[in-house]
Parts: C-alpha cells; sequence; structure tokens
C-alpha cells in the first residue's frame, strides 16, 4: 500500500546512546520533513529535504542528523541523546502542491 | 517571524451543532493553508488544503476559508457529530513544497 511508514513505533534508549528513526514513503514525493511535537510546545520542525541529497535546518535541528540518499527514505539520527529528545516524533512528505502526509509518529523515550 | 494562533484551545459541544474553529497568522505571505486532523497517539490527517489564491475549500461536512488580507482562517463543520472528537491544527506554508508552520491546535469534543 501507498503511504509513509516510520520504525520504529516505539523505542526506550539511555542517555548518551545514538538512535536512529527510520522514514519510509512509496509515493517518491520531493518533500520530506521531520517535525517533534511536545505539549506546550506544538509541532516544530527538525529537518527538512526538497530532494535526495538535499537536506536543510528546520526551528529545532540541534542534536539531530539526517541523511537522504534515496528518495524515499529520510533517517533521522540523534547522535548523542538527552531526556529533553523525549517525543513524539512525526515524518512527513508531500509533492510541490499536495498536502502533507505524515506517518504515525515514534514515541521516543529518553532515559 | 510566522505565528500561527488558533482560538480557542477546547471547545465541547452537543451534536449536531454547526461550529467554526478559528486560526490567524501574523504574516499574510503565504503560500498555502492546510487543516489537519489529529486522533490520540495517531499522526495528523490532511483535511483541506487552500492555496494562496483561493477563498475557500469543502469537503463533505467541512468548509475551510481563507483571508489573506486579515491573517485569519475558519474551519466550518457542519452538523458534528461524536466521531468528529480529535485535535484540529491549521498550518500555514510559505513557499512551494515549504515547510508548514502549525497552530497548536483546537481539541474539540462532540457529545452524544
Amino acid at each position: 500500500d501507498a503511504g509513509i511508514t516510520q520504525s520504529p513505533r516505539y523505542k526506550i534508549t539511555e542517555t548518551g546512546r545514538q538512535v536512529t528513526l527510520m522514514c519510509h514513503q512509496t509515493w517518491s514525493h520531493s518533500y520530506m520533513f521531520w517535525y517533534r511535537q511536545d505539549l506546550g510546545h506544538g509541532l516544530r520542525l527538525i529537518y527538512y529535504s526538497a530532494a535526495a541529497d538535499i537536506t536543510d535546518k528546520g526551528e529545532v535541528p540541534d542534536g539531530y542528523v539526517v541523511s537522504r540518499s534515496k528518495t524515499e527514505n529520510f533517517p533521522l539520527t540523534l547522535e548523542s541523546a538527552t531526556r529533553s529528545q523525549t517525543s513524539v516524533y512525526f515524518c512527513a512528505s508531500s509533492d510541490s502542491n499536495s498536502p502533507l502526509h505524515f506517518g504515525n509518529g515514534t514515541r521516543l523515550t529518553v532515559t | 517571524k510566522q505565528e500561527v494562533t488558533q482560538i480557542p484551545a477546547a471547545l465541547s459541544v452537543p451534536e449536531g451543532e454547526n461550529l467554526v474553529l478559528n486560526c490567524s497568522f501574523t504574516d499574510s505571505a503565504i503560500y498555502n493553508l492546510q487543516w489537519f486532523r489529529q486522533d490520540p497517539g495517531k499522526g495528523l490527517t490532511s483535511l483541506l488544503l487552500i492555496q494562496s489564491s483561493q477563498r475557500e475549500q469543502t469537503s463533505g461536512r467541512l468548509n475551510a476559508s481563507l483571508d489573506k488580507s486579515s491573517g485569519r482562517s475558519t474551519l466550518y463543520i457542519a452538523a458534528s457529530q461524536p466521531g468528529d472528537s480529535a485535535t484540529y491544527l491549521c498550518a500555514v506554508g510559505g513557499w512551494v513544497g515549504g515547510k508548514l508552520i502549525f497552530g497548536q491546535g483546537t481539541e474539540l469534543s462532540v457529545k452524544p
């Protein structure tokens, strides 16, 4: 089925560990995004990508790394997890004039 | 810097009522505006997308309007149902395919 898939659905990790959140879309959308959602802050953009090998920082990029070697994949890596990165992470994709499509999210807890 | 505000933060209505959710934004130079629905523990589902050149969009019982000059959008829900209970978010985009700036959302509860 066409769509956008995030994995894992839930993740618990320890402070200082590296963790990678995966995102895969089957529409061949050009644009992909990573947001985090926190109570009191709403949805905030971490990184986005306009095409393969083109990425740029969003509002809250510190502590995160992204790559986009293939159009369909956009992994997000937390280089050294901190408790402040406990959040729900959403991946999304779109084309030039299409609505933004979201995955079901990854709930990350950093202990 | 674009800021998006949604009022009220929460709304409870009886089933069958028509209702309006409000969204305001500070910079009128937008490319588009989208309304989303989010159910608890789920991702966001796009409801309506309004391009900057459009005034409104309709889908079933939903109608979204856009007034760029005043920096406002409304989402009208007709004949509300308990299944409409969710958080509704609006978001504005500044350029084609561009990042969206989200409001904090309105949590809607429709009572049977």
